[in-house]
């Protein structure tokens, strides 16, 4: 099975409107942490945000947001008031383990977000 | 503060030829991670290192692939002898063991092409 699902291969958003980026997760493991990146075409992976699984509220970061519903094993993120630089791909990413071990990252296969003018 | 450096950033080699990425990480991050992104997918780690020891590398194809990381601070990978499905991004990455989140640091990647 699939640890990290991204369902969403492609999503358009006009600018200045908020976008949904889906991601769920599957563990076994009760101490985990979420991440999401984000990867322009030049290549470099940006970290967006992070979520630990015993964060009692939803992160944020500026204009991103992470959405965890821990019960549905989902990890969404958020994008307010996109602009035309948040056009990328964008990868959900999980680390099993607690977070003193610097585990392994495993990825989603990504969505493509485009932000149209 | 210098981000992870990683040389070269493109190669092109003919298939069964030797090459070797070169990966220097955030001064004082003492976890490094190398990783293969194939094109349209999502990266997938293929060694990490704690210090000078490779402490995951259940994903490094070991027939061709070989790693090191001496002194604990500069690493490098190498393809031995390089075959087309090896043509992807080799991503290196740097983590801080006190860093809470264990967030990791990614370099630019090398791009390699196998003709």
């Amino acid at each position: 099975a699939q640890k990290i699902t991204q369902t969403q291969p492609g999503m358009f958003v006009q600018e200045k409107e908020a976008v949904t980026l889906d991601c769920t997760y599957d563990t076994s493991d009760p101490s985990y942490g979420l991440f999401w990146y984000k990867q322009p075409s030049s290549g470099e992976m940006i970290f967006l945000i992070y979520q630990g699984s015993y964060d009692q509220q939803n992160a944020t970061e500026g204009r991103y947001s992470l959405n965890f519903q821990k019960a549905r094993k989902s990890a969404n993120l958020v994008i307010s008031a996109s602009q035309l630089g948040d056009s990328a791909m964008y990868f959900c990413a999980m680390r099993e383990g607690p977070e003193t071990s610097g585990s392994r990252l495993t990825f989603g296969e990504g969505t493509q977000l485009t932000v149209n003018p | 503060e210098a981000g992870v450096v990683q040389s070269p950033r493109y190669k092109i080699i003919e298939k069964k030829q030797p090459v070797a990425f070169w990966c220097n990480p955030i001064s004082g991050h003492n976890t490094l991670y190398w990783y293969r992104q194939n094109l349209g997918q999502g990266p997938e780690l293929l060694i990490r290192y704690e210090n000078e020891e490779a402490v995951d590398d259940s994903q490094l194809p070991k027939d061709r692939f070989s790693a090191e990381r001496l002194k604990g601070v500069d690493s490098t990978l190498k393809i031995q002898p390089a075959e087309l499905g090896d043509s992807a991004v080799y991503l290196c990455a740097s983590s801080l063991a006190l860093d809470s989140s264990y967030e990791q640091y990614f370099g630019p990647g090398t791009r390699l092409t196998v003709t």
